[in-house]
Formats: structure tokens, sequence, C-alpha cells
């Protein structure tokens, strides 16, 4: 079965600075999505960047952007320029191909932003 | 922008009771999803549903939930008889097709809570 891992539970970055956010997964196919997915205290799910495992070109969204390791199975986000609207919890999650489309989360990181 | 509407947005039930959780997909989607997030834990995948059946179920969705798309716009989850163990956030999602996740969208959540 397929694992994601956030190991960090909790991340602080300045305002206007850059925080990464790491994960990493586990998977024996070849073909998959990664999404990273942020929630504010609204508990909404938002989704954040997404990551097509067949396109070696790291996604950018704006301030977002990721760093896609196949071989190593790790899927960083990259915030830069943090703004306070940017304090939420992050999920990263992994979806397979084909099949029917569920998606496999990881246990999320609490970033706070200091003004 | 298209949504997934849930209601109630918070339902409180007393233990042992039914309740029914509601979601109105995206029109043109074809594919249906309840996900569960306890509390400060990360999101689950309950089941997916294609074609007025389930597609998959995770081994959290066990007898006491059942789903159903009863009019072909509302989609439901039961919960027959609820513990205490069920009072979580409750996310529905939509897609257009499987396999890409190009535009699964979730709803905002509802918050169960079981007393």
């Amino acid at each position: 079965a397929q694992t994601v891992t956030q190991s960090q539970p909790e991340m602080s970055v300045q305002e206007a600075e850059t925080v990464t956010l790491s994960c990493t997964y586990d998977t024996s196919e070849s073909d998959y999505y990664l999404f990273w997915y942020k929630q504010p205290p609204s508990r909404q799910m938002i989704l954040v960047i997404r990551q097509e495992a067949y396109k070696q070109q790291n996604a950018t969204e704006n301030r977002f952007s990721v760093n896609f390791q196949k071989a190593a199975k790790s899927f960083s986000l990259k915030i830069s320029d943090s703004q306070l609207g940017d304090a939420a919890m992050y999920f990263c999650a992994y979806g397979e191909t084909g099949a029917n489309s569920k998606l496999t989360f990881g246990k999320g990181i609490t970033l706070s932003v200091r003004p | 922008e298209p949504e997934v509407t849930q209601t109630p947005s918070h339902q409180v039930t007393q233990m042992g009771q039914e309740v029914i959780l509601r979601c109105v997909p995206i029109s043109n989607h074809l594919y249906f999803y309840w996900y569960r997030q306890i509390l400060g834990q990360k999101v689950e995948f309950l089941v997916s549903f294609y074609n007025n059946e389930i597609s998959e179920k995770s081994e959290i969705f066990d007898d006491q939930f059942s789903v159903e798309r009863p009019d072909g716009s509302n989609f439901t989850l039961k919960i027959r008889s609820t513990k205490l163990e069920d009072s979580a956030m409750y996310f529905c999602a939509s897609s257009p097709e499987i396999g890409s996740f190009y535009g699964y969208t979730f709803g905002s959540g509802t918050r169960l809570t079981v007393v």
C-alpha cells in the first residue's frame, strides 16, 4: 500500500522569508500524482499544487513550487515570500492513476508565519 | 467556479443515532468520494462511488456506513448507529474523470460531533 510521510509536525517562518515543507512517499507504481493541500482553520481543503510523476519539470504556482525527486520519492513544497495568510495545516497527498483516484494523505504539518 | 456543496456544516448527534451527511457534487462530475479527518489527524479515504455503485472502500467503511446517490444530484453518507469515535470532519469530493485528478474538488466539509 502507498504511504505518505510528513515527519515535521510544525514549522515556523518569518513573513517574507522562504520555507520548505518536506514529504516522502512510498509506492511501487511508476505513474502517479502528488499534491499539496492547504487546510486553514476553516478546515476546507484547498489545492495548492499538483505534480504528475511522468513530468520531470517541477510544478510551480506563483509563490509555491515543488522539488520532486522521483528516485528518492521525495516531494517538498517551497513557499517563497511567505505571507500571514499562508499560515495553515499543509498536507502532502499521493494519487494513483487509473484505479479509483483515491488520495492518500500524510499527517500534515502546521505552518505558522511570524509577522 | 463550480463548487462541491456539503450540508450541514456542523451536526451534533447522540451516540447510537443515525446521521446522514449530504453532498451536492459538481454537476458534470461522475466520480464521488468521501473522506474523514478525525481532529488533529490526517485525512483518510472512506469510499469511492461511480455509476451508482461503490467502486472502492477502505477498511474504515464498515457495515455502519452506506452511500447513495438518491436523486442524481445529491450524494449522501449515512452512518447507521453513530459512535463517539465517528466524531470527525467528513469531506465529500467529486471528479469529472478517473485517473488524472483534473477537476478533483473537495467540499468544505461537515463537522460531525457525536455526544
